[in-house]
């Protein structure tokens, strides 16, 4: 079948810097897209990685592994408004995404 | 900006009831999905349209329909509404065939079927 893990719960402090990771097992895999979720919010499109390497877009990076079916979203100079949950995604030929779980990011001061 | 509506934040239907969820968006998309969220299970895919008239099934399909007449329009019905649809539904659109990976997602309607 088609899955993404992820970890369903991640904590740090202001400032610091955290790596959520995304293993996937999906068929016909085109690229690993990320997403964030406030609470009783949409969730909004953060990146999106096609090719191996790190994408970086301000204070968020994503990166990918084809050849190890693994992607991680890296988000640095954590601030509190990033406490939040975070899927990956995959897709593929079908034109759908298939979702992770989502990990839920709790930021401390 | 593109933006997506959802027609209600919050509903409450009894078991049984005919239930519609409308979802339109304003940017011309040809893509537009219904997902359902729930704790644990991250967002699964009901259906979706690549066009006007047209729908695939998702990975959860059962005990719902589509109707898409109008391309800004995506409508999700419930035949027979039943309390394990209780549910946040989320509806999103993407730009056209091969961009699925950037999606645009409306507020959701939390549902509550009793």
């Amino acid at each position: 079948g088609q899955s993404l893990e992820q970890p369903s719960e991640v904590t740090a402090v202001e400032g610091a810097i955290v790596q959520i990771n995304c293993t996937y097992q999906t068929s016909g895999f085109y690229g690993l897209s990320w997403y964030q979720q406030h609470d009783g919010g949409a969730p909004t499109f953060l990146s999106y990685n096609a090719l191996d390497g790190l994408e970086e877009t301000g204070r968020f990076s994503s990166f990918l592994s084809r050849s190890d079916s693994y992607g991680y979203l890296l988000l640095q100079e954590l601030q509190m408004k990033d406490s939040a949950s975070y899927f990956c995604a995959a897709s593929g030929n079908t034109d759908k995404l298939i979702f992770g779980t989502g990990t839920r990011l709790q930021v401390f001061p | 900006d593109v933006k997506v509506t959802q027609s209600s934040r919050y509903l409450v239907k009894r078991t049984g009831e005919k239930v519609f969820l409308e979802c339109v968006q304003d940017m011309d998309h040809e893509n537009m999905f219904w997902y359902r969220q729930d704790p644990g299970l991250g967002l699964r895919l009901i259906y979706f349209s690549y066009d006007v008239k047209m729908k695939e099934k998702g990975d959860i399909p059962e005990g719902y329909s589509v109707s898409r007449e109008k391309k800004e329009r995506f409508s999700l019905i419930l035949e027979s509404a039943s309390t394990n649809q209780t549910s946040m539904y989320l509806c999103a659109s993407s730009f056209r065939a091969g961009s699925s990976y950037e999606q645009y997602f409306g507020p959701g309607t939390r549902l509550t079927v009793t």
